[in-house]
C-alpha cells in the first residue's frame, strides 16, 4: 500500500506570494491533519479535514486555510507569504476515528524569501 | 525533517545497549499518546502508541511506558543500533480532538 504522498517536496516563494500544498492519503484514509514544523516552533497543530469538513483548527491566522476533496486528497494554502512561514509542512492521514494512528507523508519544505 | 530544534536535548548511547527516551506531557485529560521517530530528511515515522487505560505496551524491540499520575511517558529501545539515530517525539492527543500535540522532541545518537 503506498504511503502519504506530498507534493511538491521544495518550493521558495517570496513574501506576499501565495502557495498551495497537495497531501494524498494512503487509501482508504480519510482523515489528513496539516502540521507546520520549525526548528523554533516544533511540531505544530494547523487543521483536520473528514470527509470534506474541518474538524480541527489549531491557532495559526487565516492566512493559513485548507480543503479537502471527495478523494479524500486535501490541500492546504497559505496567503500573503511571511518570512516567519519558511517551514517543514507535513500531511498526516487516518481512518478518522479517535485514538487512531496517523501516519506521515515526506513534507513540503517552503521557503520564503 | 532536518533540524527539528536548535536545542533538543541529546541522548547518546554505545551501540548495542539500552536507550531510554523521556516525555512529559502537559494534559492530564489526554487519553492517547503515541512515539514517532523523524530521520532527517522525512517525515515522522510511528513507532507505538499507548492509551491511557494501559501503563505499558510493548513491541518489536521498543516498550513504552505511562504513568499518568506525572504526566510521564517514556519509550525504551532495546540493544539500540545505528539505524535507531533519528530524532525521537512523543504526542498526546485528547479523545475525539484529531489533534496531536507534540514534545519538543529528542536526540538520540548511536555510537558504534
Amino acid at each position: 500500500k503506498a504511503g502519504v504522498t506530498q507534493t511538491p517536496r521544495y518550493l521558495i516563494k517570496t513574501r506576499g506570494q501565495q502557495v498551495t500544498l497537495s497531501c494524498s492519503p494512503i487509501s482508504g484514509h480519510r482523515s489528513v491533519s496539516w502540521y507546520q514544523q520549525t526548528p523554533g516552533q516544533g511540531l505544530q497543530f494547523l487543521f483536520e479535514y473528514f470527509s470534506e469538513t474541518q474538524r480541527n483548527k489549531g491557532n495559526f491566522p487565516g492566512r493559513f486555510s485548507g480543503r479537502q476533496f471527495s478523494n479524500s486528497r486535501s490541500e492546504m494554502n497559505v496567503s500573503t507569504l511571511e518570512l516567519g512561514d519558511s517551514a517543514l509542512y507535513l500531511c498526516a492521514t487516518s481512518h478518522g476515528g479517535s485514538q487512531e494512528t496517523q501516519y506521515f507523508g515526506p513534507g513540503t519544505r517552503l521557503l520564503v524569501l | 525533517g532536518e533540524s527539528v530544534g536548535l536545542h533538543l536535548p541529546t541522548l547518546s548511547v554505545q551501540e548495542g545497549d539500552n536507550s531510554i527516551i523521556n516525555c512529559a506531557y502537559s494534559n492530564s485529560a489526554s487519553d492517547y499518546f503515541i512515539w514517532y521517530k523523524q530521520e532527517s530528511g522525512k517525515g515522522p515515522q510511528f513507532i507505538i502508541d499507548i492509551r491511557s487505560n494501559m501503563d505499558k505496551r510493548q513491541g518489536q524491540r521498543v516498550t513504552v511506558l505511562l504513568n499518568k499520575t506525572v504526566k510521564h511517558l517514556s519509550l525504551q529501545i532495546a540493544a539500540t543500533q545505528p539505524g535507531d539515530s533519528a530524532v525521537y517525539f512523543c504526542a498526546e492527543s485528547l479523545d475525539s480532538s484529531y489533534k496531536l500535540i507534540f514534545g519538543s522532541g529528542t536526540r538520540l545518537l548511536v555510537r558504534p
